[in-house]
C-alpha cells in the first residue's frame, strides 16, 4: 500500500459527461500529480500540484481541470467526455524538492461508452 | 523536450535467469534522475529503483540492478535470479533536477513474461 488513495477505482459512464475523480495523497505529501494511462499514448504527465497551487502542467485537454483543496486532497474534472479520454488515471504524491519520490495510488479506471 | 525510449517492448525470461531491460533517454540537462518502476496486473505503480545522474555507482536494490551510462544516455534494468512474482510492465522514467517540478516522463514500457 503506497498510502495514495484514489476513488474510484472503477467509472463508467457516457460520451458528453462529466465526471471528479479524487486522489487523498501520503500524509505530509504537498505534491500531487495526475498522468494518464492510455493504450496508444502511455503514461503521460497531466498536471501537478503543489500545496494548493498549480505548480506544472502537461499534455491536458482544456476539457480536463484539477485542483488541490487546503487538506491536500486533489480532484480531477473530466468533462465532455468522449471515447478517447477512456484511459487509466493515476495520482501521484511527493513531499517535492531534491532526493525525493513519488508514490502512486492505485488508479481510477475510466470507461467511456 | 526530454523523451525515454524503451526499444523492447515485451522480453521473456526463464525462473532464476537473469535478464536485462534497456532504456535510452534524451536530454540536454545534466542533473536528474533515473527511475524504473513496475506495473504487474494489479496496475499498481511501484517503484524498483532510483539513480541520480551524479552519482557515477550504478543503483542496486536486492536482485535488481542499472547499468548508468552517462555519455550513452543509457540505463538498462538487470534483473537477477528471476522470480514468477517480476511478471509485470517495467517502465524507465526521467525526471528533471532543475526544480520546479517533479514530474516524471516514462516510456512506453516492456512487458516482462517470467517462464517456469
Amino acid at each position: 500500500d503506497s498510502g495514495v488513495t484514489q476513488t474510484p477505482k472503477h467509472l463508467i459512464t457516457a460520451t458528453g459527461q462529466r465526471v471528479t475523480l479524487r486522489c487523498s495523497p501520503r500524509s505530509g505529501d504537498l505534491s500531487v500529480y495526475w498522468y494518464q494511462q492510455s493504450l496508444d499514448q502511455g503514461l503521460q504527465f497531466l498536471i501537478q500540484y503543489y500545496n494548493g497551487e498549480e505548480r506544472a502542467k502537461g499534455n491536458i485537454l482544456e476539457r480536463f481541470s484539477a485542483q488541490q483543496f487546503p487538506d491536500l486532497h486533489s480532484e480531477l474534472n473530466l468533462s465532455s467526455l468522449e471515447l478517447g479520454d477512456s484511459a487509466l488515471y493515476f495520482c501521484a504524491s511527493s513531499v517535492s524538492g531534491r532526493d525525493t519520490e513519488a508514490f502512486f495510488g492505485q488508479g481510477t479506471r475510466l470507461t467511456v461508452v | 523536450a526530454q523523451t525515454v525510449t524503451q526499444s523492447q517492448p515485451e522480453m521473456s525470461v526463464q525462473e532464476a535467469e537473469t535478464v536485462t531491460l534497456s532504456c535510452t533517454y534524451d536530454t540536454s540537462e545534466s542533473d536528474y534522475y533515473l527511475f524504473w518502476y513496475k506495473q504487474p496486473p494489479s496496475r499498481q505503480m511501484i517503484l524498483v529503483i532510483r539513480q541520480e545522474a551524479y552519482k557515477q555507482q550504478n543503483a542496486t536494490e536486492n536482485r535488481f540492478s542499472v547499468n548508468f551510462q552517462k555519455a550513452a544516455k543509457s540505463f538498462s534494468l538487470k534483473i537477477s535470479d528471476s522470480q514468477l512474482g517480476d511478471a509485470a510492465m517495467y517502465f524507465c522514467a526521467y525526471r528533471s533536477d532543475r526544480g520546479g517540478s517533479e514530474k516524471l516522463v516514462f516510456g512506453k514500457g516492456t512487458k516482462l513474461t517470467v517462464n517456469p
